[in-house]
C-alpha cells in the first residue's frame, strides 16, 4: 500500500518563475493539505482539497493556487517566485474530515 | 490568535536519560492533539495522537503524552531514550472540523551515546 507521494523531490527556480509541486495520496484517502516548512520552522497550513475544491486556507497570498484532480491527487502552484518561497513543501493526505493526516516526505523548494 | 509553543528548540541528552518535551496550545474549545517525529531524512510520521477519553496516551516507539487541560499542555515523555531517538519532535493541534494543523515550532532532540 503506497503511502503520499510527492514530486519532484528537489526543485531550484529563479525568483519571477513559477512551480508546480505534485502530490499523490494515500490510497483511499480523498483529501489532501498542503503545508510550507520553512527552515527550522514547523509547517504552515497553505490549503486543503477536498472533492476537488479548496475547502479551506492558511494566510498564503494569492501567488499560492493549488488543483486537486478526480483520483484525489492535487497540484500546488505558485507563481512569481520570490526568495522567501524557498522551503519544504509538504502534503498531506487524509479520508474526508478524518483528524488524521498521512504526510509525503515533502518537495524541496529552492528559489535563487 | 490561535498557537502552539514548543518550549524547547534544542534537547540534547546522553542515551537512557528521560525525556519530557513541552507543549502548550491557545484555544479554548475541542482539541485534537498530536506529536510527530521527522527522523533525519525522512517524512514526519505519527507518534501518538490524543482525540478524548484517558488524557495518558501512547504511542509508538515507547512515547507517551499526557494531556491536561486546564493546563492547555500536551507533553511528550520518554522514560530511556535511544540513540535513534535523535529527531524533530513536532506538537500539533487541530481546533476545527476539517482537519487543519497548527504546528508548532519543532524541537531538536539529539541523543549522545
Amino acid at each position: 500500500d503506497a503511502g503520499v507521494t510527492q514530486s519532484p523531490t528537489h526543485l531550484i527556480k529563479t525568483r519571477g518563475q513559477q512551480v508546480t509541486l505534485r502530490c499523490s495520496p494515500k490510497s483511499g484517502h480523498d483529501t489532501v493539505s498542503w503545508y510550507q516548512q520553512a527552515l527550522g520552522q514547523g509547517p504552515q497550513f497553505i490549503f486543503q482539497y477536498y472533492e476537488e475544491e479548496e475547502r479551506q486556507r492558511g494566510n498564503f497570498p494569492d501567488r499560492f493556487s493549488g488543483h486537486q484532480f478526480p483520483n484525489y491527487s492535487s497540484e500546488l502552484n505558485v507563481n512569481a517566485l520570490l526568495l522567501g518561497d524557498s522551503a519544504l513543501y509538504l502534503c498531506a493526505s487524509s479520508q474526508g474530515t478524518a483528524p488524521e493526516q498521512y504526510f509525503g516526505p515533502g518537495t524541496r523548494l529552492t528559489v535563487t | 490568535a490561535q498557537s502552539v509553543s514548543q518550549h524547547n528548540h534544542h534537547v540534547i541528552l546522553s542515551e537512557a536519560a528521560s525525556l519530557e518535551l513541552g507543549c502548550n496550545y491557545s484555544y479554548g474549545g475541542t482539541v485534537n492533539l498530536f506529536w510527530y517525529v521527522q527522523y533525519p531524512g525522512q517524512h514526519l510520521q505519527l507518534l501518538l495522537k490524543y482525540f478524548s477519553g484517558d488524557p495518558l496516551v501512547k504511542g509508538i516507539k515507547g512515547f507517551e503524552a499526557e494531556f491536561i487541560k486546564s493546563k492547555f499542555s500536551f507533553n511528550l515523555r520518554k522514560p530511556s531514550v535511544q540513540w535513534s531517538d535523535t529527531a524533530e519532535y513536532f506538537c500539533a493541534v487541530i481546533t476545527d472540523s476539517w482537519g487543519k494543523f497548527q504546528f508548532g515550532a519543532g524541537t531538536q532532540v539529539v541523543v549522545t551515546p
